[in-house]
């Protein structure tokens, strides 16, 4: 089974710029979550879909948004980027609804960096 | 709210020598606790999780850890470290109905000749 799949893998973009991201689950996984991970703030939990409904939201601006799509795959979307947004942006998989005691399943991540 | 703490941002070791990273957790209701690994440019890999039905957990790479509640720990161990070990490590708490990791700040082992 192919696992999880985040595209582009390197992203250069300039400050004020927006930007997408994609992710593709595992095949019959349903839950997708998106982490930023940087140097100084570790790993943080960005936002939750499950059934194309965002279920959990971390701390983070509205210029971070998401959806998914019927067939699970999701997309994250940073508006008006900051040089702060540089990170490895991490695209997690899970099963099932049960939620925290699912295991989640990353992708390579996508490298963002903002000059 | 959950939270993780992990002793040691930096861990050597020898080859052939044990291997111990520290994780200690805070939870409101009971946990469930993972460790996963992370190897330069890359995502996270699952190294085991505990969800309550056994207190002593093996891993992928000869990994296991031990839920202890009465110490809010979690450490990992391998009794013999390999150089292919060297990554970073991360031990993460989730609980809830959302499928939502709460991490730990990491570990990077490094193993040496």
């Amino acid at each position: 089974k192919a696992g999880v799949t985040q595209t582009p893998r390197y992203l250069i973009k300039t400050r004020g710029q927006q930007v997408t991201l994609s992710c593709s689950p595992i095949s019959g996984h349903r839950s997708v979550s998106w982490y930023q991970q940087t140097p100084g703030q570790g790993l943080q939990f960005l936002f939750e879909y499950f059934s194309e409904t965002q279920r959990n939201k971390g701390n983070f601006p509205g210029r971070f948004s998401g959806r998914q799509f019927s067939n699970s795959r999701s997309e994250m979307n940073v508006s008006t980027l900051e040089l702060g947004d540089s990170a490895l942006y991490l695209c997690a998989s899970s099963p099932s609804p049960s939620g925290g005691t699912d295991t989640q399943y990353f992708g390579p991540g996508t490298r963002l960096t903002v000059l | 709210a959950q939270s993780v703490t992990q002793l040691g941002s930096h861990v050597s070791v020898s080859e052939g020598a044990l291997v111990l990273l520290r994780c200690n957790y805070s939870s409101s209701v009971p946990p469930y606790l993972f460790w996963y690994v992370q190897y330069p440019n890359q995502g996270l890999q699952l190294l085991l999780k505990y969800t309550s039905a056994a207190t002593l957990v093996k891993g992928i790479n000869g990994f296991e850890a031990e839920f202890k509640k009465s110490e809010t720990s979690f450490h990992l161990t391998k009794p013999s470290a390999h150089m292919s070990d060297a990554a970073e490590y991360f031990c993460a708490v989730g609980t809830g109905t959302a499928s939502k990791l709460t991490f730990g700040t990491g570990t990077r082992l490094q193993v040496t000749l």
